[in-house]
């Protein structure tokens, strides 16, 4: 069974500071891909960056970077140069790459960040 | 990013009467739509997994029934909930899923800005 956990309900960060959002996850499928997104308070879930299970290099999206290790099985969100509009609820999501059961995505309970001035 | 949209962003019904929520997908065909609930603090759980054309596959615990789903085009699906209960009152949250485009490295899912339904 696949299974996404993020240990962090709450965080706080200093403005213009980085941050890493913890996401650790369990497959038995070889090819998974780990997705981030973010939800603001207005509900809408907005798509972040991706690191596929074969991809060697760690993904970079703008500020917002991915640690993936792989034989650690975690994908921790980083947010550099933190902004006020950072502020929202972050979700850790995987799917498997195999059709059937486990190829849906599914979301860890989440973290929500918030980021002080 | 790909864009979805949604309708209506809110509904408040009475109890006993049935609620459409429609999702599309306004630049792109999506083959795969995706049905979810969020109850307050929570996590997204997912209903249904729509495909144009064909039925809706339920995930466990969700009544078929109650929770009606047409994919009838490839921009396209609704869900209708059925005879709702203060306690369907929710966010719904629908997700299409793009083509893997030429290059990139898997197909993504985008969501729609969400429905929140409130069932008096």
């Amino acid at each position: 069974a696949q299974k996404i956990t993020q240990t962090q309900p709450g965080m706080f960060v200093q403005e213009k500071e980085a941050v890493t959002l913890d996401c650790t996850y369990d497959t038995s499928d070889q090819s998974y891909g780990l997705f981030w997104y973010k939800q603001p308070s207005s509900g809408e879930m907005i798509f972040l960056i991706y690191q596929g299970s074969y991809d060697e290099q760690n993904a970079t999206e703008g500020r917002y970077s991915l640690n993936f290790q792989k034989a650690r099985k975690s994908a921790n969100l980083v947010i550099s140069a933190s902004q006020l509009g950072d502020s929202a609820m972050y979700f850790c999501a995987m799917r498997g790459f195999y059709g059937g059961a486990t190829n849906k995505l599914i979301f860890g309970t989440g973290t929500l960040l918030a980021v002080q001035p | 990013g790909a864009v979805v949209s949604q309708h209506p962003s809110r509904v408040i019904c009475k109890s006993g009467t049935s609620v459409k929520i429609e999702c599309r997908s306004l630049d792109f065909q999506a083959t795969t739509m995706f049905w979810y609930r969020q109850f307050p603090k929570q996590s997204l759980m997912l209903m249904a997994t729509s495909n144009e054309g064909s039925k809706a596959t339920y995930e466990q615990g969700v009544e078929k029934d109650k929770f009606l789903i047409n994919h009838a085009s490839l921009t396209l699906s609704t869900l209708t909930v059925t005879s709702a209960h203060p306690e369907d009152s929710s966010f719904y949250i629908c997700s299409a899923r793009t083509p893997r485009l030429a290059g990139g490295p898997t197909d993504t899912q985008y969501f729609g800005p969400g429905t929140r339904l409130t069932v008096l």
